[in-house]
């Protein structure tokens, strides 16, 4: 069973650009919920996608968004990037309800 | 925002050593409460998860221990080894799938 894995592992953009970040979810889970880690912080909750629907969402702006696929993964696509966009990206899947783990992350800088 | 806090946030112990360290959440509403185990670089990987006042979980020489009523939980390391550096997380959860992160606990045994 192939565990979670993330694209790109790193990148940087710049301000006012935007990025798309990848989460390919564990053999037979059908649930990704996105974490942000800034420096500092623990990792916060940004939404979680089942079933290709957004199903809960955390305290972040509407140009966070993001998709999940028929093969259930799934996609973060943030819009107008700000310096504060600035952090760790985490993925995790698992079945509705069940536990969740997680893939090692995409570091994001914005410049 | 829940308000998650972990202490010590930092600790150095000596290979050999055994330490502790606690988590606090609220606890209204309360329905499950998970630890992560962090090294860099690498993806969390899941510790424990516990659901009942009073839980005790043991995996090798960690365990954790559960208090829904006053809402904390303790995880304690028994002989500390250098491979038991890591960063822990600790999460709670509130029926909606979504974890609530405190910033987590560093440890560094030094050998």
């Amino acid at each position: 069973e192939t565990g979670v894995t993330q694209s790109p592992t790193h990148l940087i953009k710049t301000r006012g650009q935007q990025v798309t970040l990848r989460c390919s979810s564990q053999s037979g889970h059908n649930t990704v919920s996105w974490y942000q880690q800034a420096l500092g912080q623990g990792p916060q909750f940004i939404f979680q996608y089942y079933r290709e629907e957004e199903n809960g969402r955390g305290n972040f702006p509407p140009r966070f968004s993001g998709l999940q696929f028929p093969n259930y993964s799934s996609e973060l696509n943030v819009n107008a990037l700000e310096l504060d966009d600035s952090a760790l990206y985490l993925c995790a899947s698992s079945r509705y309800g069940g536990e969740q783990f997680f893939g090692p992350g995409t570091r994001l800088t914005v410049l | 925002i829940l308000n998650v806090e972990q202490s010590p946030q930092s600790l150095h112990v000596q290979e050999g050593d055994s330490t502790n360290f606690t988590c606090s959440f609220p606890s209204s509403n309360f329905y499950a409460l998970h630890w992560y185990r962090w090294e860099t670089a690498k993806s969390p990987e899941a510790l424990f998860v516990m659901t009942l006042n009073g839980d005790e979980k043991k995996k090798g020489r960690i365990s954790a221990t559960l208090n829904t009523k006053e809402g904390y939980s303790y995880l304690y390391i028994k002989g500390s080894q250098p491979e038991d550096s890591a960063t822990y997380l600790c999460a709670p959860s509130y029926g909606n799938n979504r974890l609530a992160f405190g910033k987590g606990n560093q440890v560094v045994v030094i050998p």
